[in-house]
């Protein structure tokens, strides 16, 4: 059974950093594309970052450009987002998904809540 | 502001069938043929339903189906049960740079 499973969620001031992690079980991650996907307090789902299966193509929502960092480590089976400048607009639950063949977002984490406040 | 257009919300009765629309442009749905529906139940991980405008994953319902015409794409749900009862979202690829896009999410209620 595949399992995703995020950790690194917390509560921090504006202007700080998080890093998160999602750590796979059930599936090896290598060669596969991997995204990072948000949802604010009651709204809708939002594209964040992917890495691609090679780690060599890393892409942003424009929001998050210049201040997020997705990385992966295959050795550990697990992908990362480093989240600084932190802003109160990112407050959101945080998942990460494994991507298939259709770009479709196949398996899914459980997420992590990260909340920017002073 | 969603990239995709979805209804806020719609309802059925029990047994009853219902459909929910995803409208984009010619950049995301009706450029590819990468759609895919997600249902979510409250305080859940969204689900894969539906993948590749049409196709189930295993162990999905065939309750559930999906099609796309133009820069439209949609949802259906026949002999709705109390469980359907969720937010579903729709998502297209939308390109290399900007990957997916999602829709605003459609509560759907099942009277």
């Amino acid at each position: 059974e595949v399992q995703l499973l995020e950790s690194g969620g917390d509560l921090v001031q504006p202007g700080g950093s998080l890093r998160l992690s999602c750590l796979a079980s059930g599936v090896i991650l290598s060669g596969y594309a991997m995204v990072w996907v948000r949802q604010a307090p009651g709204k809708g789902l939002e594209w964040v970052s992917t890495i691609s299966g090679s780690g060599g193509g890393t892409f942003y929502t424009d929001s998050v450009e210049g201040r997020f960092t997705i990385s992966r480590d295959d050795s550990k089976n697990t992908v990362y987002l480093q989240m600084n400048s932190l802003r109160a607009e990112d407050t959101a639950v945080y998942y990460c998904a494994k991507v298939g063949g259709a770009n479709d977002l196949h398996y899914w984490g459980r997420g992590t809540l990260a909340t920017v406040s002073s | 502001q969603s990239a995709l257009t979805q209804p806020a919300s719609v309802s059925g009765s029990p047994g009853q069938s219902i459909t929910i629309s995803c409208t984009g442009t010619s950049d995301n749905v009706g450029g590819y043929n990468l759609v895919s529906w997600y249902q979510q139940h409250p305080g859940k991980a969204p689900k894969l339903i539906i993948y590749e405008v049409k196709r189930r994953p295993s162990g999905v319902s065939n309750r559930f189906s999906g099609s796309k015409s133009g820069n439209t794409a949609s949802l259906t749900i026949t002999g709705l049960q109390a469980e359907d009862e969720a937010d579903y979202y729709c998502c297209s690829y939308a390109g290399s740079k900007i990957f997916v896009v999602f829709g605003g999410g459609t509560k759907l209620t099942v009277l």
